[in-house]
């Protein structure tokens, strides 16, 4: 079984430029979330899905970022415009239902210059 | 919201030697889980340990939901070992996964 796919790996872009990100969940996990990571610290949450609907952005700058879920499987993070405070580690999840703990993928590693 | 306090927050061992990592969380939860995150910045799943007990090889855990903390056993460590070990819960209510600061672990040789 394929684990939680997250492209591109790294990212390097200059501030005011846009960037997204994708990810491909487990198959069959109908909640998807998306993290930050900054360095040193432990993953925060940005947005949660349950399938296709956003049942939790409370932590998502939604002055820059946004994100969608289509037909409740992929997703895609935007960022536009990005700022250097923005460099993290983006990291997507999925669950089905919780009842099986949380599944990560690889990350995206964002510098902003 | 829910706290989750890890220690200790650093810790060295020599190859081959027993540690025991901490989490402490302020709440009840219905989903604690340990992660290792490795030097490429992935995050594995340990062990998915709401209450009880599991072992996996070197690795066990053990959560007493009743008092609030879990514990990770690492026994005759391996450089592989090395990384960040993050604890995270789920709160009753469906809130997602909260993390602690973790625990850098540096096995040597």
């Amino acid at each position: 079984e394929a684990g939680v796919v997250q492209s591109p790996r790294y990212k390097i872009i200059e501030k005011k430029q846009p960037v997204a990100f994708w990810c491909n969940p487990i198959s069959g996990h109908n909640t998807l979330y998306w993290y930050r990571q900054n360095l040193g610290q432990g993953p925060e949450l940005l947005i949660r899905y349950e399938n296709e609907e956003a049942v939790d952005d409370s932590q998502l700058p939604k002055d820059r970022f946004s994100a969608e879920r289509l037909k409740g499987v992929d997703s895609t993070l935007k960022i536009q415009p990005a700022e250097l405070g923005d460099s993290a580690v983006y990291l997507c999840a999925s669950s089905f239902g919780g009842q099986t703990g949380y599944t990560f993928g690889s990350g995206t590693r964002l510098t902003v210059v | 919201g829910i706290q989750v306090e890890q220690s200790p927050p650093d810790l060295i061992l020599q190859e081959g030697a027993n540690s025991t990592l901490r989490c402490n969380f302020s709440d009840s939860v219905n989903n604690l889980q340990w992660f290792h995150q490795n030097p490429w910045g992935q995050l594995i799943n340990l062990f998915y340990i709401p209450s009880g007990t599991k072992q996996n090889g070197r690795l066990s855990a053990t959560t007493v939901a009743t008092e609030r903390y879990s514990l990770l056993y690492i026994s005759s460590s391996q450089t592989t070992d090395s990384g960040v070990y993050f604890c995270a819960v789920e709160t009753i209510g469906n809130t997602p996964l909260v993390f602690g600061k973790g625990t850098r672990l540096s096995v040597i040789a």
